[in-house]
């Protein structure tokens, strides 16, 4: 009972450095999103996806790249990690028009950009 | 521009008592309203939702009232408990326009026993 997993949970990177976060559900959702968690900031979506093939920009897209190769997996790429970019990043899926819209997160990623 | 907004960023009460936690929003296409609870290093976990053809939706202690016309939601917790201790963030999404919610930066209740 998997639910939303996240890869890596924990990473630190030095600026200019690239990486991915990896998010995989297992619930068959056709959207998937990815979110960051600031202090006093709430969640601030950064991608989204509406289907395998398809991502959308959110509200904060900058700085950031996605990919939805497969309908079960959403990848959130950082080209060159900058201090600002340090935060917690919540990989997040819901059915098409199912439920209203109740999106089910992962455990999140903390990401320190140094 | 904050489309959902929670003003209080912290409240705190007493076991036993009621919770009141508020939410404003300024977007009149948003159709759908959710709260979601987050405790410390977990991801957020959605707890009660309401349509914008309700004004009121119960689940067991958690209830969530609409006002469409004040653009004003609450979650109401009865009685409170410890274990309730957490950010409460609100949400709202147009389903019409599309799917992605939209958070408000989250209140966090704390109650003391």
């Amino acid at each position: 009972n998997a639910g939303v997993t996240q890869t890596p949970k924990f990473r630190v990177l030095k600026t200019g450095q690239s990486m991915t976060l990896l998010c995989a559900q297992d619930m068959n959702h056709e959207y998937m999103y990815w979110y960051r968690q600031d202090p006093g900031m709430g969640l601030r979506l950064i991608h989204y996806s509406v289907g395998e093939g398809t991502t959308a920009k959110g509200e904060v897209p900058d700085g950031y790249n996605v990919s939805r190769l497969k309908k079960q997996n959403f990848l959130l790429g950082l080209e060159s990690a900058a201090p600002s970019q340090t935060s917690v990043y919540f990989c997040a899926s819901s059915s098409y028009r199912g439920s209203g819209n109740t999106i089910y997160f992962g455990e999140g990623s903390w990401l320190t950009v140094v | 521009d904050q489309q959902v907004k929670q003003n209080s960023p912290s409240l705190s009460v007493q076991e036993g008592r009621i919770s009141i936690l508020n939410c404003d929003y300024t977007n009149s296409m948003f159709d759908y309203f959710l709260w979601y609870k987050k405790y410390p290093a977990e991801g957020p976990t959605f707890l009660i939702s309401i349509s914008s053809i309700k004004d009121k939706n119960e689940d067991g202690r958690f209830t969530v009232f609409l006002n469409k016309s004040a653009k004003h939601l609450s979650l109401h917790i009865v009685p409170s408990q410890p274990g309730d201790s957490a950010v409460y963030f609100c949400a709202a999404s147009a389903v019409q326009a599309g799917t992605a919610l939209i958070f408000g930066k989250g209140t966090t209740l704390s109650v003391s026993s």
